[in-house]
């Protein structure tokens, strides 16, 4: 079965202090690795797809990484509107649809 | 413009009644879901329609009844509801089924249920 680990739960930064969000994962056979942001009372904001390892994607003050057998998010001088739940998520290869497997989120909360 | 919509955001009801939520997109996708995330954010699918028929169908009460009419609509009725159904659920849509590019997913803003 497929699973994803997140790590940590949760993380409080100040403004500007750079960090990383780890989603560490088992497949049998990846089809994407995939990361949401989610903001209080709304659904999952889809931000990046990662498909093979060695590729990174940037959006702004973030980045994703991704090995074979985990993916980062890095976020570098991050500011308070970066604060919410990202969430991290697996697709199994074909056969199983498009399928998405969850991890439990990392809560950023970023201070002044 | 909304890109998936979802109807009602609040539903509160009691024990025993039926209840339906309904989802819209238009953002021409051929694939939705509906997921469900517990009071401790644990996001899980369980249905998705890929051009009308149902293609995932993971481990459900029958209680619970997904209804594609058409490609841009995903509705998921709910009988018997029971206290453990209590949780905010969301539809989402994808392109396809296909390769690169094809299968982010673009979630609703979710139907918070509680049940009395």
């Amino acid at each position: 079965e497929d699973q994803v680990t997140q790590s940590p739960e949760a993380l409080r930064l100040q403004e500007g202090e750079s960090s990383s969000l780890n989603c560490s994962y088992t497949v049998s056979g990846l089809r994407g690795l995939f990361w949401y942001r989610q903001d209080p009372g709304k659904g999952p904001e889809f931000l990046f797809t990662l498909y093979s390892a060695g590729e990174e994607k940037e959006k702004e003050r973030l980045k994703a990484t991704l090995t074979k057998k985990e993916s980062f998010l890095h976020i570098t001088a991050p500011k308070p509107e970066d604060s919410a739940t990202y969430l991290c998520a697996v697709q199994a290869p074909p056969g199983t649809a498009s399928k998405l497997t969850f991890g439990t989120g990392t809560r950023l909360q970023v201070t002044l | 413009d909304t890109a998936v919509s979802q109807t009602p955001k609040y539903l509160v009801t009691q024990m025993g009644n039926d209840k339906s939520i309904k989802c819209e997109q238009n953002l021409g996708h051929d694939t939705m879901y509906w997921y469900k995330q517990d009071s401790k954010k644990f996001l899980k699918i369980m249905f998705s329609y890929n051009n009308k028929e149902l293609i995932i169908n993971e481990t459900v009460p029958n209680r619970f009844s997904p209804k594609s009419p058409d490609k841009a609509h995903l509705n998921l009725h709910i009988n018997s509801l029971e206290l453990g159904d209590s949780a905010v659920y969301f539809c989402a849509s994808s392109q396809g089924l296909g390769g690169r590019g094809y299968n982010e997913q673009f979630f609703g803003p979710g139907t918070r249920l509680t049940v009395l």
